[in-house]
């Protein structure tokens, strides 16, 4: 079954600190997507990253960067030099069909 | 503005009547979905709907129900079987194309039964 696992809760560091937040997931599919979203406290999920499965180029945006390896099917993300406003909640997902697979998310705690 | 939208923004409910949540999208997206996350908790799917005039059941779907008679809008309903709606409810619209598959996300409705 597919199956995507956050294993980390909660993560609290201090500002400027990098911080990366692991996920782990299972597939028998060998075409699918990976997703990371943010959860800021306003509730709504924004979309941040999608990783095709045949492409497995590390990605960097501004501070954020994104390590997909399938050969240990995972699908981590690091913030390089957090700030306050990095702090939310934030899930990754898996594809599976028409739905996606969410991991039960990670709350990320940037302390001034 | 392309976007999805949610009203109300909070609802409450008295137990034992039925309210309805309404998500609207001008994304010309064809597949649009309803989650719903507890405090603390992830998303889980209510319903989902691919196309106009159809739809299926999602991991939790006892106690709710919708339809899709327009593309543009998805509106749940929570009725009164469902025993415990106190939950914040996510809306979401799926584009799918060549080489890429995602869904969007509207603000949110908070329901709390009184």
């Amino acid at each position: 079954a597919q199956k995507v696992t956050q294993a980390q809760t909660e993560i609290s560091v201090v500002e400027k600190e990098d911080v990366t937040l692991d996920c782990v997931y299972e597939t028998r599919d060998t075409t699918y997507y990976l997703f990371w979203y943010k959860q800021p406290p306003s509730g709504e999920l924004v979309f941040l990253i999608r990783r095709n499965s045949f492409d497995e180029q590390n990605e960097i945006s501004g501070r954020y960067s994104w390590n997909f390896q399938k050969s240990t099917s995972s699908f981590n993300f690091t913030i390089t030099a957090s700030q306050v406003v990095d702090s939310a909640v934030y899930f990754c997902a898996l594809s599976e069909a028409y739905q996606l697979i969410w991991g039960a998310g990670t709350k990320l705690i940037i302390k001034p | 503005d392309g976007g999805i939208t949610q009203s109300p923004k909070y609802l409450f409910r008295k137990e034992g009547q039925n309210v309805t949540l309404s998500c609207e999208q001008n994304l010309n997206h064809d597949a649009m979905y309803w989650y719903r996350q507890d405090p603390g908790q992830g998303l889980r799917l209510i319903y989902y709907s691919q196309i106009v005039n159809d739809f299926q059941k999602g991991d939790i779907a006892e106690g709710y129900s919708v339809s899709r008679e327009k593309k543009e809008s998805f509106p749940l309903t929570v009725t009164s079987a469902q025993k415990n709606p106190t939950a914040f409810y996510l809306c979401a619209s799926r584009y799918s194309g060549l080489s890429t598959d995602t869904q969007y996300f509207g603000p949110g409705t908070r329901l709390t039964v009184l």
